[in-house]
């Protein structure tokens, strides 16, 4: 199985701040990379796909990059609606995998 | 509006046996994949598997193979998730998402919630 480590597992920040998620896969997986936005209580939201494709009504302030093993989400200005968990998923290989996630608290 | 509407919550006792069903609308539901994704109790996703809804042809992650069985009902444009010889490890929120070619789960039923208590 290819396994997703996402890094870091939380973190906090402030409104406004710059902030970079990580996600390595154990192998390559081309660009096969989905990125999901999950808040308390509801089901996962697409944000962006085949790693740095922003999914139409996302904010351009999301964005994706990295193809092969490494892969990052960027928000480049923290709203105070982007307090939620962030989860990578590759679709390369079967089983298909999450990273283990990333909650993105207020500071 | 493309819509996955999941049946209601559950409660089970152990050894017991669950069938959560996943109904499509707004969209051609068999030429699209449902896929299903399990969320223990303030934990991550997990990807379970998934099943392509024109023709049945099912993937599952070796961590489900066995314990469950994904099937599709086209006449009524519903998937079905049924979990066998359920345990209290088992309690859990299910989702069941639809996979766009590949650009992701771009929708996601609402959720069921699963309890396995005795």
């Amino acid at each position: 199985d290819i396994q997703m480590t996402q890094s870091p597992s939380s973190l906090s920040a402030s409104v406004g701040d710059r902030v970079t998620i990580t996600c390595r896969a154990s192998q390559g997986i081309r660009n096969d990379l989905v990125w999901y936005q999950q808040k308390p209580g509801k089901a996962p939201k697409r944000l962006i796909y085949a790693a740095s494709t922003l999914q139409s009504g996302v904010p351009s302030r999301f964005s994706g990059s990295g193809s092969g093993t490494e892969f990052t989400l960027t928000i480049s200005s923290l709203q105070p609606e982007d307090f939620a968990t962030y989860y990578c998923q590759q679709h390369n290989s079967y089983p298909w995998t999450f990273g283990q996630g990333t909650k993105v608290e207020i500071k | 509006e493309v819509q996955l509407v999941q049946s209601g919550a559950e409660v089970k006792k152990p050894g017991e046996s669950l069938k959560i069903s996943c109904k499509g609308s707004g969209y051609s539901f068999t030429n699209y994949w449902i896929g299903w994704v399990r969320q223990m109790p303030g934990k991550g996703l997990e990807w379970m598997g998934i099943i392509y809804a024109g023709d049945s042809d099912t993937r599952y992650s070796p961590s489900f193979q066995g314990q469950v069985t994904m099937s599709v009902d086209k006449s009524i444009s519903t998937a079905f998730l049924q979990c066998r010889s359920l345990k209290a490890s088992d309690s859990a929120i299910y989702y069941c998402a639809k996979w766009h070619d590949s650009s992701g789960f771009d929708y996601w039923g609402q959720g069921t919630l699963v309890t396995v208590s005795s």
